[in-house]
């Protein structure tokens, strides 16, 4: 069993619909969780990173953290055209020399039709 | 440029052979890591350097793989007698130290490795 699962889809819904993104992981260590975007043929770019549990809001972004279900979403509102890509969670634990040893989901692939 | 530059873009060679990998960091950004990307997969850990020094190498997955950062700032990834499974995108991404503890990696384009 993989330490992040995260739904492949892919997910299609039309312009101004609400996405909902989740992955649920396993290792209970893990204390920053991150959501990067990843355009075709391009590298990942984060989009949002939140410590512990709780929300935290970003424009049409919120992500939120449920440690004690070890389970983690990201909305986005207004959704459009140009939110099509896939999408990565990842996480990590703190301390020591685990800064850059992110693990990351599957990802989601979403497209947005006009 | 401002961004994390990777060479080459794509790379094709043949099974047997021996590859390298070139990653050029964000100016300043003082640590560098090397990930790789199966299709419709997330990207894998494979090595992290704070500076010249491996700080975390756990994610190589054995010892056809290795990684340089001789002097602080490029590294190279080589790949030994390359096998058909190595064939993924070569991820290199740079981050200030600070900013690594809130997971703010920037991430090159790539380098697409392909093993005939």
């Amino acid at each position: 069993q993989k330490e992040v699962e995260q739904d492949p889809g892919p997910l299609s819904v039309p312009e101004g619909a609400i996405v909902s993104l989740n992955c649920t992981y396993s290792n209970s260590a893990f204390q920053y969780f991150m959501w990067y975007r990843q355009y075709s043929r391009k590298g990942p770019e984060l989009l949002m990173y939140t410590y512990s549990s709780g929300n935290k809001e970003d424009g049409r972004f919120t992500a939120q953290v449920d440690k004690s279900s070890k389970y983690i979403s990201l909305f986005i509102r207004d959704s459009q055209p140009s939110d099509s890509a896939t999408y990565l969670c990842a996480m990590r634990s703190a301390g020591g020399t685990s800064y850059g040893k992110l693990t990351f989901g599957q990802g989601t692939i979403l497209t947005v039709h006009p | 440029g401002a961004g994390v530059s990777q060479t080459p873009s794509n790379k094709v060679t043949e099974k047997g052979k021996y590859v390298e990998l070139r990653c050029d960091p964000i100016s300043g950004h003082t640590a560098l890591y090397w990930y790789r990307q199966s299709l419709g997969q997330g990207p894998e850990f494979l090595i992290y350097f704070q500076g010249t020094g491996a700080a975390d190498d756990s994610g190589l997955p054995n010892d056809r793989f290795f990684a340089v950062r001789p002097e602080g700032s490029v590294s190279t990834l080589k790949i030994q007698r390359t096998e058909r499974g190595d064939s993924a995108v070569y991820l290199c991404a740079s981050s200030l130290l600070a900013g690594a503890a809130a997971g703010e990696l920037f991430f090159g384009e790539g380098s697409r490795l392909t093993v005939l």
